[in-house]
């Protein structure tokens, strides 16, 4: 079955304190990897689309990578601007339509 | 100024009502979909459409439907036959050719 996890749940940082969200999948065929930010009562803001092993994409304080299980997002030196749930999701083979969600990691950021 | 649009950002329904969930996006995507966003879930699709005048369903459609006459609306009908309704509504679209979605601000369902 195609599945999509994040870890941990939540996690809470100091200002300037880098960390690492983890987001491991398990699907027939990847056709994208994606990641998301969501603050509260908003949709999802897109961030990356990966699509091979080795990939990286980096935009400001944040770096996604993948290899063929998992996909990290590194946030270097956050700001509480950074506090949000980031969401991940695949495309798979499976389906042209079959975008599968994990339940996204809460960050908190503090100053 | 290009982006998709979700209307009303809040709405409130009373049992045995059925509402309506508007979805329009000016970026001239051909794919439009439809999930829902409940509390410690991943989001969960409902439905969605690849052209106009043509829709599928997703994982979770009972109790909803849809409508894609226009290629850039998709509305979404909550129907009193869901029996849960109460979430957080999030339409996405998605260009020809590409495999990103974009999403759209969300509409708010409560259920009185």
């Amino acid at each position: 079955e195609d599945q999509v996890t994040q870890s941990p749940e939540a996690l809470r940082l100091q200002e300037g304190e880098s960390s690492s969200l983890n987001c491991s999948y398990t699907v027939s065929g990847l056709r994208g990897l994606f990641w998301y930010r969501q603050d509260p009562g908003k949709g999802p803001e897109f961030l990356f689309t990966l699509y091979s092993a080795g990939e990286e994409k980096e935009k400001e304080r944040l770096k996604a990578t993948l290899t063929k299980k998992e996909s990290f997002l590194h946030i270097t030196a956050p700001k509480p601007e950074d506090s949000a749930t980031y969401l991940c999701a695949v495309h798979t083979s499976s389906g042209t339509y079959k975008y599968i969600f994990g339940t996204g990691t809460r960050l908190k950021v503090l100053a | 100024d290009g982006g998709i649009t979700q209307s009303p950002k809040y709405l409130f329904r009373k049992e045995g009502q059925n509402v309506t969930l508007s979805c329009e996006q000016n970026l001239n995507h051909d794919a439009m979909y439809w999930y829902r966003q409940d509390p410690g879930q991943g989001l969960r699709l409902i439905y969605y459409s690849q052209i106009v005048n043509d829709f599928q369903k997703g994982d979770i459609a009972e109790g909803y439907s849809v409508s894609r006459e226009k290629k850039e609306s998709f509305p979404l009908t909550v129907t009193s036959a869901q029996k849960n309704p109460t979430a957080f509504y999030l339409c996405a679209s998605r260009p020809h050719g590409a495999d990103t979605q974009y999403f759209g601000p969300g509409t708010r369902l409560t259920v009185l």
